[in-house]
């Protein structure tokens, strides 16, 4: 159980481009997914914390504008890199939360690697 | 500020014993979580500690001391496959999860 999927698993775009990422739980419902980033040998950084049906919690320094989050439901979030540069080349991680099991334990999506050309 | 340190990188052979440290100042604590992260992979849950003591589970094991800000993973009988990083995340009075930078362990032959 608590299985969450992310998609693409890769992706290459060209600067000025946008690309968007889904990340779903698939057999349980997730009122809060997190959105993270993690440059190599380092750890995870959190981007944001959206609940379902309501705007996200941006982190401190990362643009929301930029970085536009929607969690329409309680199965899936997206994150959206707009006009992305060669400087947000990063592995990009989401997770849910669930209320059952370990408190707050957050179940990981396997990620997306997005590379900016 | 808030601040989890651990080892960058630790080496250690096959069949043999490891204990990654974790030490950690935060504002509140609500459980400590360790997770294990192969490269190029998300990371998996490995164990939650929110009173101190030993949690065993297989060949891991966590410990927990909050008086000292204190964790420790504890990995018995290694095998190659365990080569991976290992990351001490602290659940905040704000339910929000601080992530240490992550211990890439070696195994060797």
């Amino acid at each position: 159980g608590a299985v969450v999927s992310q998609h693409p698993s890769w992706v290459i775009c060209k600067s000025g481009t946008s690309v968007k990422i889904e990340c779903r739980s698939l057999d349980f419902q997730a009122t809060t997914m997190f959105w993270y980033r993690q440059f190599p040998k380092q750890s995870l950084m959190l981007m944001a914390t959206s609940n379902e049906g309501s705007k996200a919690t941006y982190e401190q320094g990362v643009e929301k504008d930029k970085f536009l989050i929607n969690h329409a439901s309680l199965t899936l979030s997206t994150l959206t890199v707009t006009s992305a540069h060669p400087e947000d080349s990063s592995f990009y991680i989401c997770s849910a939360g669930t209320s059952g099991g370990t408190p707050y334990e957050q179940y990981f999506g396997p990620g997306t690697r997005l590379t900016v050309t | 500020g808030q601040n989890i340190d651990q080892p960058t990188e630790m080496t250690a052979t096959e069949g043999a014993i490891v204990q990654i440290n974790c030490t950690y100042q935060t504002s509140g604590f609500n459980g400590l979580f360790w997770y294990q992260q192969h490269a190029g992979e998300a990371p998996t849950f490995l164990s939650y500690n929110v009173l101190d003591g030993l949690e065993e589970k297989g060949r891991f094991s966590s410990f927990l001391s909050r008086s000292k800000g204190y964790s420790y993973l504890l990995l018995k009988e290694l095998q190659m496959k365990d080569s991976a990083s290992y990351l001490c995340a602290v659940l905040d009075s704000n339910y929000q999860l601080i992530w240490g930078a992550g211990t890439k362990l070696i195994i060797k032959p």
